[in-house]
């Protein structure tokens, strides 16, 4: 499945770079989601948006910026990173609807290592 | 609090059947995902349960009862690509999906 692309797929910064994440959706969904995956923790909801809006914000630091231009990009702006945020971060898609959400579709996600 | 549980880790032979287990207490339900992930891959969709019972696609059946909280993935005539994580998920109240650790299955041959 290559409905979601994520670039790049490693990153390694300084904690004091600003770097971005990418993520291109091509199923024609509405929503769109950033997840972090620790080792052997669940994943972990960042952000969602539905029709470019930032609908949740799950008191994620502000060091951590998205941006949703329009409903097939999300971007996730990094500054001033701590070593604890080494994690792979994982991009999703998926349509929302009055009824509900359906199916969640995921890109291979970022490897990124903070030093 | 919302809790999904499911065993860390799990070894079975090449061939055989194994179960993988998962339990939930979440603020609402809208239905069960599993997914699977390969190492360094994207988790990806395997099946969806929203009533009581058994699904099954293939090598793969998944099972639900929501008056237990309680789902497994069934997983037959084992190969050596079924190796990977397998991802537990329960959608709440909100749509939002809420997710176990995941169980790493090693395929021995």
């Amino acid at each position: 499945e290559t409905g979601v692309t994520q670039t790049p797929r490693h990153l390694v910064m300084g904690m004091t770079n600003k770097k971005s994440l990418k993520c291109e959706q091509h199923l024609g969904h509405n929503a769109m989601y950033w997840y972090k995956q620790s080792a052997k923790k669940p994943l972990e909801l960042m952000f969602v948006y539905n029709f470019k809006e930032q609908t949740e914000n799950n008191s994620v630091p502000s060091r951590f910026s998205p941006e949703c231009p329009n409903s097939s990009h999300l971007f996730l702006h990094l500054h001033t990173l701590q070593p604890e945020d080494s994690a792979l971060y994982l991009c999703a898609s998926s349509q929302v609807h009055s009824g509900g959400a359906d199916t969640q579709y995921f890109g291979p996600g970022t490897r990124l290592t903070v030093l | 609090g919302q809790n999904i549980d499911q065993p860390t880790e799990m070894t079975a032979t090449e061939g055989a059947i194994v179960q993988i287990n998962c339990t939930y207490q979440t603020s609402g339900f809208n239905g069960l995902f599993w997914y699977q992930q390969h190492a360094g891959e994207a988790p990806t969709f395997l099946s969806y349960n929203v009533l009581d019972g058994l699904e099954e696609k293939g090598r793969f059946s998944s099972f639900l009862s929501r008056s237990k909280g309680y789902s497994y993935l069934l997983l037959k005539e084992l190969q050596m690509k079924d190796s990977a994580s397998y991802l537990c998920a329960v959608m709440d109240s909100n749509y939002q999906l809420i997710w176990g650790a995941g169980t790493k299955l090693i395929i021995k041959p």
